[in-house]
C-alpha cells in the first residue's frame, strides 16, 4: 500500500524550531517530488513548498510566507522528507501534510498534482 | 504570485448536477488539480489534467477548462460528496497554489 506518514508535530514556543518528518512506503520514494502543505485551524489549504527528486536536481521551492525560515530536505535511502521550521511564528500553527507530486509538460500544457497525502501532523506555536 | 479564486460555498440537491469553478491566470499554463477534503481528514485527489480520475474516484466527477477557468462538475451528486473542494495549480514562479476552497452542501 502506498502510504505517507508525518511525524514530529507538537507544541513549540514562538521563535523556536521544529523538524517534521514524512516517511513514505509502498513506492519508489526517490522517484517523486515531495511537498508540504499546511492548513491553519478553520482555514484552507496553503502550499508550503516542495523538493524535486534527485533526477531533477533535488532543488526546492517555497511559499513566500515561509521562505528563509523553512527548509525541505530528503533522505531517499530512508524514504523520508523533512521540513525544518525555524523562527516559528504563531501564524505557523496548522496541520502539516506531506504529499507526493507529479509534474510534467505535454502538448496540452503543464500538469502538477499531488496524488498521495499523509494524514497530517499538528504544529501549535504558542507561548 | 498568481491566485486561484473559488466561490466559498455551493449547494446542490441530491442527485442533481453541480459545477465548482476555479479562476486564475496560472490556469492558462497549467491544468488544475482538484482535491476533496472532508472534516478531520486529509485531502484526496479527485481529478487532474484534462479529465483524469485516480483509481476509486467515481466517474460522476469530471473537469473542463477554458482560458483562465477550470470547472469541476459532479453529475448526480451524492450525500457523500458533501465536502470542501480545492483547486490547485502552479504559478509562473514555480510555486504551488491552492484556491480558497468551496464548501459543497448536498441538500
Amino acid at each position: 500500500e502506498v502510504q505517507l506518514v508525518e511525524s514530529g508535530g507538537g507544541l513549540v514556543q514562538p521563535g523556536r524550531s521544529l523538524r517534521l518528518s514524512c516517511t513514505g512506503s509502498g513506492f519508489m520514494f526517490g522517484d517523486y517530488a515531495m511537498n508540504w502543505v499546511r492548513q491553519a485551524p478553520g482555514k484552507g489549504l496553503e502550499w508550503v513548498g516542495f523538493i524535486r527528486s534527485k533526477t531533477y536536481g533535488g532543488t526546492t521551492e517555497y511559499a513566500a510566507s515561509v521562505k528563509g525560515r523553512f527548509t525541505i530536505s530528503r533522505d531517499d535511502s530512508k524514504s523520508i522528507a523533512y521540513l525544518q521550521m525555524n523562527s516559528l511564528k504563531t501564524e505557523d500553527t496548522a496541520v502539516y501534510y506531506c504529499s507526493r507530486s507529479i509534474f510534467y509538460y505535454d502538448f496540452w500544457g503543464g500538469h502538477y498534482y499531488m496524488d498521495v497525502w499523509g494524514k497530517g501532523t499538528t504544529v501549535t506555536v504558542s507561548s | 504570485s498568481s491566485e486561484l479564486t473559488q466561490d466559498p460555498a455551493v449547494s446542490v440537491a441530491l442527485g442533481q448536477t453541480v459545477r465548482i469553478t476555479c479562476q486564475g491566470d496560472s490556469l492558462r499554463s497549467y491544468y488544475a488539480s482538484w482535491y476533496q477534503q472532508k472534516p478531520g481528514q486529509a485531502p484526496v485527489l479527485v481529478i487532474y489534467g484534462k479529465d483524469n480520475r485516480p483509481s476509486g474516484i467515481p466517474d460522476r466527477f469530471s473537469v473542463s477548462s477554458s482560458g483562465n477557468t477550470a470547472s469541476l462538475t459532479i453529475t448526480g451528486a451524492q450525500a457523500e460528496d458533501e465536502a470542501d473542494y480545492y483547486c490547485s495549480s502552479r504559478d509562473s514562479s514555480g510555486t504551488g497554489i491552492f484556491g480558497g476552497g468551496t464548501k459543497l452542501t448536498v441538500l
